[in-house]
């Protein structure tokens, strides 16, 4: 696609439920990133893809986190047991090739409200 | 683990003033460092990027950083501001810490009072 697609672009849901968020990266996009906006928190990175390789996990917050990148290209990011701190805008980035100097482009991102 | 720490969070300019954002990390080798902004309503987009060569960089819209490897900054500047500069500036940093992923700062509110 022309750019980076994130669905829902908001989600309500119940404390306790799960929720999954999706990303369309760029095609030909090998990189992929999930972050997440909270106000006053700025960009916290949770998870990185880069192609084949074993993705970077070190910023998921806890095991009620998850995400997974399916051929190479969508990625799901999925919410067990949602908390009220899970709320916050989910951002999702995709760039050329994870290596130096490349660009990260950015979808609109999704807001979860958990209520 | 690479970090990114961005001085300012909140700043209040009027138009024409200028402008100076701070930024530093804590990465010593080899890294690539990025200004994205954020402007209301709108996704995040790339002001500007420093590679390598000169460590003066420009951007879009006027804007500029500088790369201080010595001091481990990348500071983001402008001579004169415009109200549509009000925005929500980060600070990021790529550097091969067993993978390339990018880090941003916590990012610095800017509001350009007309």
């Amino acid at each position: 696609g022309a750019g980076v697609s994130q669905s829902p672009s908001n989600k309500v849901t119940e404390k306790g439920k799960d929720v999954e968020l999706r990303c369309d990266p760029i095609s030909g996009h090998t990189a992929l990133y999930w972050y997440r906006q909270s106000l006053g928190q700025g960009l916290e990175f949770l998870i990185y893809f880069q192609g084949n390789s074993a993705p970077d996990k070190s910023g998921l917050p806890s095991d009620r986190f998850s995400a997974e990148r399916t051929g190479g290209s969508v990625s799901t990011l999925t919410i067990q047991r949602t908390q009220q701190e899970d709320s916050a805008v989910y951002l999702c980035a995709s760039s050329s090739r994870g290596g130096t100097g490349t660009e990260a482009f950015f979808g609109q991102g999704t807001r979860l409200t958990v209520v | 683990a690479q970090s990114v720490s961005q001085h300012n969070h909140h700043v209040i300019l009027s138009e024409a003033a200028s402008l100076e954002l701070g930024c530093n990390y804590s990465y010593g080798g080899t890294v690539n460092l990025f200004w994205y902004v954020q402007y209301p309503g709108q996704h995040l987009q790339l002001l500007l990027k420093y590679f390598s060569g000169d460590p003066l960089v420009k951007g879009i819209k006027g804007f500029e950083a500088e790369f201080i490897k010595s001091k481990f900054s990348f500071n983001l500047r402008k001579p004169s501001v415009q109200w549509s500069d009000t925005a929500e500036y980060f600070c990021a940093v790529n550097a091969n810490t067993g993978g390339f992923k990018t880090i941003f700062g916590a990012g610095t509110r800017l509001f350009v009072k007309a």
